[in-house]
């Protein structure tokens, strides 16, 4: 059965770059099947796609977010990343990782079937 | 971005109650939208994809049915542990927005 793991620092400064990791157990992240995902919660509030990323590398963001995120895959690790750069309050929330099954087109039937249990990260001087 | 609304944004209902929540598009997504259950504290559980198509291992009681701009997802017996906030997510294009949710409580 597959599980996802986030790690990460807690507590990030303004201005600087948030870094988590998810770390793929059960399975295998260079597996052709699947896509890769980041989404964020801010406190109480609702859910904001971040991005995803292949095995291979490609990658794909939310536009409001594309100029400070990038998203990497260590397929060596079993691990995928995330950076969001020049952070402020608004980045305050809990982040999660989730699997989604591939599909060839941009418009997949699929949603996101396996979750981190989330990590909180605060901006915060 | 393809909007998402949910209607009602809140709702009190009693064990046993048949539930129905709304969710509606700002263009047609054909059949991709995806439904997930969020417990306080807890990642999302994904119910319905692909509109209508159940999630492994989700109890038959939940169903989703709809296409174009308006979804339904349908609770038909609530239990005890369907106490939740429901999202529900369009696949249709990138970003897969969200809806602002719709939070199931103990009349």
């Amino acid at each position: 059965q597959v599980q996802l793991q986030e790690s990460g620092p807690g507590l990030v400064k303004p201005s600087e770059t948030l870094s988590l990791t998810c770390t793929v157990s059960g399975g295998s992240v260079s597996s052709g099947s699947y896509y890769w995902s980041w989404i964020r919660q801010p406190p109480g509030k609702g859910l904001e796609w971040i991005g995803y990323i292949y095995y291979s590398g490609s990658t794909n963001y939310n536009p409001s977010l594309k100029s400070r995120v990038t998203i990497s895959v260590d397929t060596s690790k079993n691990q995928f990343s995330l950076k969001l750069s020049s952070v402020t309050a608004a980045d305050t929330a809990v982040y999660y990782c989730a699997r989604v099954p591939y599909c060839s087109s941009t418009s997949c039937p699929y949603g996101m079937d396996v979750w981190g249990q989330g990590t909180t990260v605060t901006v915060s001087s | 971005d393809i909007q998402m609304t949910q209607s009602p944004s809140s709702l009190s209902a009693s064990v046993g109650d048949r539930v129905t929540i709304t969710c509606r598009a700002s263009q047609s997504i054909s059949s991709y939208l995806n439904w997930y259950q969020q417990k306080p504290g807890k990642a999302p559980k994904l119910l319905i994809y692909a509109a209508s198509s159940l999630q492994s291992g989700v109890p038959s009681r939940f169903s989703g049915s709809g296409s174009g701009t308006d979804f339904t997802l349908t609770i038909s017996s609530l239990q005890p542990e369907d106490f939740a906030t429901y999202y529900c997510q369009q696949s249709y294009s990138t970003p897969g927005t969200f809806g602002p949710g719709t939070k199931v409580d103990i009349k």
